[in-house]
């Protein structure tokens, strides 16, 4: 199993440019997350996914869409780049949690660090 | 406000050495867990702690759930080069909270550099 890939490795955009974080995972894990991380700080969520066509904000969604049309793959859209998104980016998956109190393991892709100028 | 402080934010240290390091709230939590981070790469989850008071280890690591549920500590023995990274605690939002419940949340880290 390859885990969970992130496409790109890094990217630099101009200020009001677009672009499509991918995000792909071969466990067949029904849960996906999207975090960034700023220097210094810990991993913020932006959106997580609990199945295919479901989504929903986390802490720091302004910014930026999801869509989930297949359990495998959940792209990230920054529609209009501003430096404030510089950051790297990472995608997540889990399976479902069964107990509400206790997580499952995160397993996380390697990020996409993204500066923009 | 942070919900969960780690501490130290920095640690350096020789190899052979033993380090503690923190991670702290005010709220209470049903379980932690702590991430290792090295360069480059995203977190991989080292334990999850459940039970107050609990106690894990984990090869040269040692993991404690404090008793109150609001803290946790991660002991390193004998560290080695290889400990080197970014150690995450992260824990369930708790429901009191607000915003996205269920989902974790993270402390900013304690970056570990062991040397040789």
């Amino acid at each position: 199993n390859a885990g969970v890939t992130q496409t790109p490795k890094f990217r630099i955009l101009k200020i009001g440019q677009s672009m499509t974080l991918q995000c792909t995972q071969d466990m067949n894990h029904n849960y996906m997350y999207w975090y960034r991380q700023d220097p210094g700080m810990g991993l913020k969520l932006i959106y997580y996914s609990v199945g295919a066509g479901i989504t929903d904000k986390g802490e720091v969604p302004n910014g930026y869409n999801v869509s989930r049309s297949t359990t495998e793959d959940f792209p990230l859209r920054l529609e209009l780049a501003a430096p404030s998104q510089t950051s790297v980016y990472f995608c997540a998956s889990s399976r479902p949690r069964r107990r509400r109190s206790v997580p499952d393991t995160q397993y996380f892709g390697p990020g996409t660090r993204l500066t923009v100028l | 406000t942070q919900l969960l402080e780690q501490s130290p934010q920095f640690l350096s240290i020789q190899e052979g050495e033993n380090l503690t390091v923190y991670c702290n709230s005010s709220s209470v939590f049903s379980s932690l867990q702590w991430y290792r981070q090295e360069p480059g790469e995203g977190p991989v989850l080292l334990v999850t702690v459940v039970t107050g008071g609990e106690v894990k280890k984990l090869k040269r690591l040692t993991f404690q759930f404090g008793d109150a549920r609001k803290d946790s500590s991660l002991h390193i023995t004998a560290a080695q080069p290889g400990d080197t990274g970014l150690y995450l605690c992260a824990g369930v939002r708790p429901l009191n909270y607000g915003g996205s419940q269920g989902n974790l949340i993270f402390g900013k880290g304690t970056k570990l550099s062991v040397k040789p």
